[in-house]
């Protein structure tokens, strides 16, 4: 199975920070990797797919780079409602797994 | 609007069986791959298992291998998950979500379910 390993666990932030979270794969998964946002109590919402495509609606402070093994999920400019959890998602392959999460809260 | 409503969560014993459901509105149900995600009280996701849009495939993590079973009735947009020999660490809520794009093995998942949640306690 292919480990999906992010970093940090928890980071503390203000509003109109740029964040960046790191997603490491055990394996190349080529760009196959989805960014989702959860917020507490509810199902989370697709953010990035394809490691860099901005899914419909998302707004444009979110970003993702990074191809093979790296990638990254950035916030240009921290909102009151971007306080909350963001998972990576490998589907390069089966079983599908994601990271183990990054929380992000207020400094 | 795209929609999936997940039911038949509750409360059963160890060793007990469940079945969950998942109905499907808004779009073309037997275009797309269907999954079962859960999340356990406090913790990540973990992806349980796929199901091909046409019902031929179907794959699942290994801690689930041999006690649920995914399945699909695409006359009646509805997505299923059969739960056997059920255990204390298969508490959580059970998403199931839709591949985003159809008919592809490579895709992420765009529409989910607001989850139905499964205790497992005597």
């Amino acid at each position: 199975d292919i480990q999906m390993t992010q970093s940090p666990s928890t980071l503390s932030a203000s509003v109109g920070d740029r964040v960046t979270i790191t997603c490491r794969a055990s394996q190349s998964i080529s760009t196959w990797l989805a960014w989702y946002q959860q917020k507490p109590g509810k199902a989370p919402k697709l953010l990035i797919y394809d490691a860099s495509s901005l899914e419909t609606g998302v707004p444009s402070r979110f970003s993702g780079s990074g191809s093979g093994t790296e990638f990254t999920l950035t916030i240009s400019s921290l909102q009151p409602d971007d306080f909350t959890t963001y998972y990576c998602q490998q589907y390069n392959t089966y079983p599908r797994t994601f990271g183990q999460g990054t929380k992000v809260e207020i400094k | 609007q795209v929609q999936l409503v997940e039911s038949g969560g509750g409360v059963v014993q160890p060793g007990g069986s469940l079945r969950l459901s998942c109905a499907a509105s808004g779009f073309t149900f037997s275009d797309y791959a269907m999954h079962w995600v859960r999340q356990a009280p406090a913790k990540g996701l973990e992806w349980l298992a796929v199901i091909w849009h046409d019902g031929r495939n179907k794959y699942y993590v290994e801690s689930v291998k041999g006690r649920f079973t995914i399945s699909r009735d695409n006359s009646k947009n509805t997505l299923y998950l059969q739960m056997n020999s059920l255990r204390g660490e298969d508490t959580a809520i059970y998403y199931c979500a839709r591949d985003r794009d159809e008919m592809t093995t490579l895709s992420s998942f765009n529409i989910w379910g607001q989850g139905t949640m499964v205790t497992v306690s005597s």
